[in-house]
């Protein structure tokens, strides 16, 4: 069975830019995760997705991130614009069923902003 | 609310055992755990749920006490692999507002 795949892997860019990360889980995974991991720290849950609607976005800084899950598959996460504080690793994860479940979780992709 | 995890960081010499604990000062439905290695994406462990139901891999030994809101991972007669950073995450309602503590890094020596 196929991980759940993350593109890029690694990604620079300078502040005020534009990024998109895209993200496909596992198959047949209803619920989608984005999260944030600064370095030293825990993840932190940006957006949550079951099938294609929303179930969680309220710690996502709405004035500069977007994501959407298209078809309730695949996913994309958009900063627009960047920040300095935005250098991070970006994970996805997907889980079989609703709630919170035994989450798999992507390779992550690595962004840096100068 | 963040969970809180103690200790912050634990050296381990090989087949020595180790407890991780986690605790919240709100009412849990559900602990969850997961290993991160270095530059590794985090790995899924164990989840416990409020009524003593537990999933997760059979080496893996945690507990999850109601009323002190408070689980433990046992880490026993460890082994290098064991090496990594060890995440719990907290579920407050059933599918709501689930969050990752802080970390706790363990270091296993030969």
């Amino acid at each position: 069975e196929a991980g759940v795949a993350q593109s890029p892997r690694y990604k620079i860019i300078e502040k005020r830019q534009s990024v998109a990360f895209w993200c496909n889980p596992i198959s047949g995974h209803a619920t989608l995760y984005w999260y944030q991991q600064i370095l030293g720290q825990g993840p932190k849950l940006l957006i949550q997705f079951q099938n294609n609607g929303v179930v969680d976005d309220s710690q996502l800084p709405k004035d500069r991130f977007s994501a959407e899950r298209l078809k309730g598959v695949d996913s994309t996460l958009k900063i627009q614009p960047a920040k300095l504080e935005d250098s991070a690793v970006y994970l996805c994860a997907s889980s079989p069923r609703e709630g919170w479940d035994e989450q798999y979780f992507g390779p992550g992709t690595r962004l840096t902003v100068t | 609310q963040q969970p809180v995890q103690s200790p912050q960081a634990v050296i381990l010499r090989e087949g020595e055992d180790a407890v991780i604990n986690c605790s919240s000062s709100k009412a849990l439905y559900s602990v969850h755990w997961y290993r991160q290695k270095h530059g590794e994406a985090p790995v899924f462990l164990m989840i416990l749920l409020k009524g003593g139901e537990q999933k997760g891999h059979e080496k893996i030994s945690a507990s999850f006490n109601e009323k002190k809101q408070q689980s433990s991972l046992y880490l026993t007669a460890s082994q290098l692999s064991y090496s990594g950073t060890y995440f719990c995450g907290t579920e407050r309602d059933y599918g709501q507002n689930f969050v990752f503590g802080p970390g706790t890094r363990l270091s296993v020596l030969p």
